[in-house]
């Protein structure tokens, strides 16, 4: 069981540049996450997918889409990248949406 | 709108003494609690949870006290351990209801134990 992965583990883009990041999960769960973590501002949750299919806003989803083509995979996009958007990026999935599995996070600078 | 809230960025503590870490919360619709911890270069990893219908719940080392009428609970760490350093991240969300899939989260507490 690999858990949750994440794909790049860093990246470094130019402002404008567009990128997506994959979450590969193989639990099995229906729950999928994306947060961001900025240094005092603990994790934010940017989308989630409560299902294959399935996407809906968190707290900060300007700048970013997703898509839940496959149960296992949730990706998140950003289609032009700003400095505003350098953070660490999580994925995390669950069986239900409380006691979630992270991955081990994506470094991202946009300069 | 700030609606779990970790006033305490930081912690020290000596090995072997108690470890406590307190959250507030301001939506009176959470009822139900977890805490997370965090290590560096890595993902948070659930520890521990608390429904709003108990005031205690007990795994090991670890103890989570709510007091709902002060919209408050803490995390108790004892004996504290130099492996317990990491953040610690408190989240709440609303169990009943069925429509709701999220967690909202604090913004962290350090905690340091020293050896």
């Amino acid at each position: 069981n690999a858990g949750v992965t994440q794909t790049p583990k860093f990246r470094v883009l130019k402002t404008g540049q567009s990128m997506t990041l994959l979450c590969a999960q193989d639990m099995n769960h229906e729950y999928m996450y994306w947060y961001r973590q900025d240094p005092g501002m603990g994790l934010r949750l940017i989308h989630y997918s409560v299902g294959e299919g399935t996407t809906a806003k968190g707290e900060v989803p300007d700048g970013y889409n997703v898509s839940r083509l496959k149960k296992q995979n949730f990706l998140l996009g950003l289609e032009s990248a700003a400095p505003s958007q350098t953070s660490v990026y999580f994925c995390a999935s669950s069986y239900n949406p409380y006691e979630q599995y992270f991955g081990p996070g994506t470094r991202l600078t946009v300069t | 709108d700030q609606q779990v809230k970790q006033n305490s960025p930081s912690l020290s503590v000596q090995e072997g003494r108690i470890s406590i870490l307190n959250c507030d919360y301001t939506n009176s619709m959470f009822d139900y609690f977890l805490w997370y911890k965090k290590y560096p270069a890595e993902g948070p990893t659930f520890l521990i949870s608390i429904s709003s219908i108990k005031d205690k719940n007990e795994d090991g080392r670890f103890t989570v006290f709510l007091n709902k009428s002060a919209k408050h609970l803490s995390l108790h760490i004892v004996p504290s351990q130099p492996g317990d350093s990491a953040v610690y991240f408190c989240a709440a969300s609303t169990h009943s209801g069925g429509s709701n899939y999220k967690l909202t989260f604090g913004k962290g507490t350090l905690l340091t134990v020293n050896p």
